[in-house]
């Protein structure tokens, strides 16, 4: 039973674009939700993260909205580059960490 | 400030064998935890070791386990290899103070299993 269900599964954005990726859960008992990114070849590495007092955090290009009622957040890249083209991983913690089945990113030139 | 070290890279198995992997964490990280990816399914949680003691444990069968020792490197043993355990295995270690907080990966264990 996967415990963080991600959306979509691919997406194909023209360079500048706002791709957005969505995450949803169902355990209360998240008390931290990462994303991490990674590179074909490479291990995942942490991009950005939220914990559930907070509705929204951006850091550079990367944002994380988060409603907490809806059991739902979402990465929202601006500006988007060719060299954010990888594999975006949502992902919620309590005890352990449990991640979405991924979305692969292609940021067209 | 050397990073998550795995080994092997990569390993071929037939059905029916055993493996045995091993990570070494960042200097000074005491939790490691275990992940299988695989095309579609994601990262899924195996286990997670802090101070030689297993704190989490994701829901996969018996024939996966693992150990940590007290310089904090961690090894996952799979036995009895079915093809489904074909995958790329990862670990990840974290300072584990909390239970949540950064994870930092090694680029992985690629098993194929034949």
């Amino acid at each position: 039973q996967q415990q963080v269900k991600q959306s979509p599964q691919s997406l194909i954005v023209q360079k500048g674009g706002i791709p957005i990726i969505n995450c949803a859960y169902e355990n209360t008992a998240f008390d931290y939700f990462p994303w991490y990114q990674q590179f074909p070849g490479k291990g995942p590495a942490l991009l950005i993260a939220i914990r559930p007092d907070v509705s929204e955090k951006k850091e550079g290009r990367f944002t994380i909205s988060f409603n907490k009622s809806a059991k739902q957040f979402s990465l929202h890249i601006m500006d988007s580059q060719p060299g954010d083209s990888a594999t975006y991983f949502c992902a919620a913690s309590a005890k352990g960490f449990y991640f979405g089945t991924g979305t692969s990113l292609t940021v067209i030139p | 400030k050397a990073g998550v070290t795995q080994t092997p890279r990569y390993l071929i198995k037939t059905r029916g064998q055993q493996v045995t992997l091993s990570c070494s964490p960042i200097s000074g990280h005491r939790s490691v935890s275990w992940y299988q990816q695989t095309p579609g399914q994601g990262l899924q949680f195996l286990f997670e070791y802090f101070s030689e003691t297993q704190r989490n444990k994701g829901n996969f069968p018996g024939r996966f386990s693992g150990r940590q020792f007290s310089n904090s490197r961690s090894e996952m043993n799979v036995s009895t290899l079915e093809l489904g355990d074909s995958a790329l295995y990862l670990c990840a270690s974290s300072l584990g103070t909390r239970q949540t907080g950064e994870l930092f990966f090694g680029e992985g264990s690629r098993l194929t299993v034949l």
